[in-house]
């Protein structure tokens, strides 16, 4: 079972707040990933970082932003949530040494009213 | 342009019968194939990989199958359970990892197991 973990689980709040969903791992990944999925679709990448203080954009533009500060920790912040922010978000890690296994977190439903 | 269709887009099939669940990709250069299973509201988690010179691989009642001529990949599921109620993705790797912004997603299959 991977270790790594996503708080909240589901979150309701509303328009143009500000939020935050954490993500950590404690295998010592150095590669760590987020992504976005509605329902039936397939997952997009919005952001994933390589290492400490690395962080890059994926292939689906977000307004959400990230950091790695540490390298357990990855968290992703809405400065103002909207509607057509409501999604699963996924937060997944990767091993260098096992190229394109991810090991993904339990996901964070936002819905934002 | 690096694409992952799978088939069909759902399924439904009885407690104890077998399926198989069809991927097709145009990815290259291809690296590996995974399989993940996705619970409803869960994380996906990895069922099995495929590599270039591998053509079959089993994991319990899952066996992955691998054609890199046709660039076609297969899941049969062998005596399907309640609990094999999930989406199955499949995803290819298009680098030898290197970079994750080269994976590539199927919008899975949704596989239903009825008692």
């Amino acid at each position: 079972e991977a270790d790594i973990y996503q708080t909240p689980r589901y979150l309701v709040i509303g328009t143009g707040k500000k939020i935050t969903l954490e993500c950590s791992q404690t295998m010592g990944h150095d590669k760590m990933y987020w992504y976005q999925q509605d329902p039936g679709m397939e997952l997009h990448l919005i952001h994933y970082s390589y290492g400490v203080n690395s962080t890059e954009k994926g292939d689906l533009s977000s307004e959400s932003t990230v950091s790695r500060i540490r390298t357990e920790h990855f968290p992703l912040t809405l400065e103002s949530a909207r509607p057509s922010h409501t999604s699963q978000y996924l937060c997944a890690s990767s091993d260098s040494w096992s190229p394109g296994e991810l090991f993904f977190g339990e996901g964070s439903r936002l819905t934002v009213l | 342009k690096n694409q992952v269709e799978q088939s069909p887009q759902s399924l439904i099939i009885l407690e104890g019968k077998n399926c198989t669940l069809q991927c097709n990709y145009t990815v290259s250069p291809f690296s590996n194939l995974r399989w993940y299973k996705q619970d409803t509201g869960r994380g996906p988690v990895s069922l099995t990989i495929m590599t270039f010179s591998e053509n079959t691989k089993s994991n319990g009642r899952y066996t992955a199958t691998l054609d890199a001529d046709t660039k076609q990949s297969s899941l049969h599921i062998t005596a399907s359970q309640l609990s094999d109620s999930a989406s199955y993705i499949c995803v290819v790797s298009a680098d030898h990892g290197g970079s994750q912004g080269n994976l590539i997603f199927g919008k899975g299959t949704k596989l239903s197991v009825k008692p």
